[in-house]
C-alpha cells in the first residue's frame, strides 16, 4: 500500500544551522506531496506542497522538491530559527479529490539559540 | 473564517465511560476527516465523510468507535466504552472538493486521556 517514510527524530540544531528532513514515499500513480507543521499544542498547518514531478514547494524559507526518480520530497531550510521548533510531517495524497492524506510519523525539530 | 473547531480541547475520563468528540468543519467544505495521533502509530485516518455520508471507515479501530455527521456543519466521534489505549490526540480536518490539491485544514485537536 501507499506509505511515507520520514527520518527519525528528534533533530536538534543551533540557530542559523542548515536543516534537512528526509522523506521518501511509496505510491502508485502520481500523488501530490505535502509538508505539514505542528507547533506545540496546535493542529497541523500546511507548510508547502508540490503536485507533480520536479515541482518545488516553498514557504517561510523552507523548500522541498518532488523527485519522482528517487520518490523523495526532502524538506530543507538554509538557516533555522528557534521559532521553527515543531514537528514536521511529510504526507502524500492521491490525485482524486477528497481522498485522505497519508502521513509519515513526523520528525521533531528542536532549535536552540 | 473561524477554521475547523473541535471540542472539547482536553478530555479526561475513566475507563468504561462514553466519550464524545465534536467537530465543526469550515463552512462550504465537502469532506470531513477524523484522524488519531499517538506516539506509537503517528497520524492515522479513522474515517472520512463526503457531503455528510461516510465514505471510508476502514481505519476505525473497532466497534467501540462510531462517527456521525448529521449535517454539513457538525460531526461527532464517539467511543463507548473507552479504554486506556484510546488515549491520543484526535484531529478533525476538512477540505473542499473544488480543487484536487487543496489543503486540508486541521482543527486544534482533542487530547483524550482515559485513566
Amino acid at each position: 500500500g501507499d506509505s511515507v517514510t520520514q527520518m527519525e527524530g528528534p533533530v536538534t540544531l543551533s540557530e542559523e544551522a542548515f536543516l534537512t528532513i528526509n522523506c521518501t514515499y511509496t505510491a502508485t500513480g502520481y500523488p501530490s506531496l505535502f509538508w505539514y507543521v505542528q507547533y506545540p499544542g496546535e493542529g497541523l498547518q500546511l507548510l508547502l506542497k508540490a503536485t507533480k514531478a520536479d515541482d518545488k514547494g516553498s514557504n517561510k524559507g523552507f523548500e522541498a522538491t518532488y523527485r519522482k526518480e528517487t520518490t523523495s520530497f526532502h524538506l530543507e531550510k538554509g538557516s533555522v530559527q528557534v521559532s521553527d521548533s515543531a514537528v514536521y510531517f511529510c504526507a502524500l495524497k492521491k490525485s482524486q479529490a477528497g481522498t485522505a492524506l497519508i502521513f509519515g510519523k513526523g520528525t521533531t525539530l528542536s532549535v536552540s539559540s | 473564517d473561524a477554521g475547523v473547531i473541535q471540542s472539547p480541547r482536553h478530555e479526561v475520563t475513566e475507563m468504561g465511560q462514553e466519550v464524545t468528540l465534536r467537530c465543526k468543519p469550515i463552512s462550504g467544505h465537502d469532506y470531513l476527516f477524523w484522524y488519531r495521533q499517538t506516539m506509537m502509530r503517528g497520524l492515522e485516518l479513522l474515517i472520512y465523510f463526503n457531503n455528510n455520508v461516510p465514505i471510508d471507515d476502514s481505519g476505525m479501530p473497532e466497534d467501540r468507535f462510531s462517527a456521525k455527521m448529521p449535517n454539513a456543519s457538525f460531526s461527532t466521534l464517539k467511543i463507548q466504552p473507552s479504554e486506556p489505549r484510546d488515549s491520543a490526540v484526535y484531529f478533525c480536518a476538512s477540505i473542499t472538493a473544488g480543487g484536487l490539491y487543496n489543503e486540508q485544514f486541521f482543527g486544534p485537536g482533542t487530547r483524550l486521556t482515559v485513566l
